[in-house]
């Protein structure tokens, strides 16, 4: 099965609301990170995040261990945060494979 | 600097032509190395992983083959490319992943 699962699968928004996006995974977490992907394709990371609650700017990331869940909260949004975000889990005993959830598409409208 | 380097930006092959694609890397001592590739629209897919030199791992099987010849280098190729191998390929390093900013390739 997948080991990550996340939601939405895409979001619009209005400039200015709050997004809240969801990562939930199924085996026990070595690594967490959150990462956009601009529309170019190229990754880049927002927060590495095994466990806890990481700020930067308009951007939070909590990750609750024992709940098997990881989030991502944009505040404020803007048109440049439109993209698709990906969370990504590197769990014990992987064989060093990193499991990617399938993305969500975000779009802010001005 | 930590940086990961992946030539060519981009591509256009013809289909059944051989196919290198390369990724080295920086400020970065002994990682795991990666190997992605995402169809247009897709989501990532891990093809390889290498966790020291000479050891390659394959994940999804593609018809496509790695090689890690240094430890700073992870090589990605084929002797035949498909029109199924268009795509956008990522190279990456963990702990703490960190991705290259991609070769485009288009087989045409």
């Amino acid at each position: 099965g997948q080991q990550v699962q996340q939601s939405p699968a895409s979001l619009v928004l209005q400039e200015g609301e709050n997004a809240e996006l969801q990562c939930n995974f199924s085996t026990s977490l070595n690594s967490m990170q959150w990462f956009y992907q601009r529309p170019g394709g190229s990754l880049v990371s927002l927060f590495y995040n095994p466990s806890g609650t990481k700020h930067s700017g308009r951007l939070t990331s909590t990750t609750v261990i024992k709940e098997r869940r990881s989030s991502l909260h944009i505040s404020s949004s803007q048109t440049t945060d439109s993209g698709t975000y990906l969370c990504a889990l590197e769990g014990w005993n992987s064989n060093n494979r990193i499991f990617f959830g399938d993305g969500t598409q975000l779009v802010v409208k001005p | 600097a930590q940086t990961i380097h992946q030539w060519p930006v981009a591509e256009i092959k013809a289909v059944g032509s051989p196919l290198s694609l390369g990724c080295t890397i920086k400020g970065k001592s002994s990682p795991n190395l990666y190997w992605y590739w995402q169809a247009t629209g897709g989501t990532l897919q891990q093809l390889f992983y290498s966790i020291t030199v000479g050891q390659v791992e394959s994940v999804v099987q593609l018809n496509l083959s790695a090689s890690r010849p240094k430890d700073d280098q992870f090589i990605l190729s084929t002797e035949k490319l498909l029109l199924s191998h268009s795509g956008f390929y990522l190279c990456a390093w963990s702990p703490e992943v960190f991705f290259g900013k991609g070769t485009r390739l288009t087989v045409v």
